[in-house]
């Protein structure tokens, strides 16, 4: 079964909204990694958090892990219509280092 | 850097048919991996290399699947004998490392009649 799990599945907001995606995974991991996928396109990679983080930022993004809770959220602040894309969330286990994805959660800014 | 290439982009064959996809990771990468994403099922691995050296195909959907990685610049994918539930997009993905972030290349859609 998928290791990571999205939700929502679709999320449409205006644009300066804030937009969180959250994802929830099944068993210990190395590190989690979020992806961008517009339409049509390969996956883009955004940023990478390892099991001993609790929070990083890029840019206008802003990851949090709980291991605890085996969940991670992405919130992108200030969204602008560019953001409107794909976001998938990969968990790399801790044994063997593939990535698993999940089904992803799609993003819609609208202007 | 040009980053991953595949091709062909797109590819319409008939059942039956031997289809071959194609990638050249990004130079200096030493792993790279083959996917597949369908609307009912995500994105799949279905194998990756690490210096040339397949290290776990235990994605690959089935004998007709088969996948080289002859030098550190080309790898192929084939598929012999295609069906119409090969139909998908298949994205190659290259890295420096296996803990860190991957380089996808843009995909190759494939219909299969």
């Amino acid at each position: 079964s998928q290791q990571g799990e999205e939700d929502p599945q679709a999320l449409s907001i205006q644009e300066g909204e804030n937009a969180t995606m959250n994802c929830s995974y099944k068993t210990s991991i190395n590190n989690l990694q979020w992806y961008r996928q517009n339409s049509g396109r390969g996956l883009v990679h955004l940023i990478l958090i390892r099991s001993n983080e609790r929070e990083k930022h890029s840019g206008r993004l802003r990851v949090t892990l709980d291991t605890s809770k085996k969940s991670s959220s992405l919130l992108i602040t200030a969204s602008r219509a560019a953001d409107t894309a794909s976001y998938f969330c990969a968990t790399e286990n801790n044994q063997g280092g593939k990535l698993i994805f999940g089904q992803g959660t799609e993003l819609s800014v609208k202007p | 850097d040009a980053g991953v290439i595949q091709s062909p982009r797109h590819e319409v064959t008939e059942m039956g048919q031997e289809v071959t996809l194609r990638c050249k990771p990004i130079s200096g990468h030493d792993y790279l991996f083959w996917y597949r994403q369908t609307m009912m099922r995500g994105l799949e691995l279905l194998i990756y290399f690490n210096n040339n050296v397949p290290i776990d195909d235990s994605g690959m959907p089935e004998d007709r699947f088969s996948a080289k990685m002859p030098n550190a610049s080309f790898s192929t994918l084939k598929i012999q004998p295609s069906e119409p539930r090969d139909s998908a997009v298949y994205f190659c993905a290259s890295s420096f490392g296996l803990h860190g972030g991957q380089y996808f290349g843009p995909g190759t859609r494939l219909l299969v009649l």
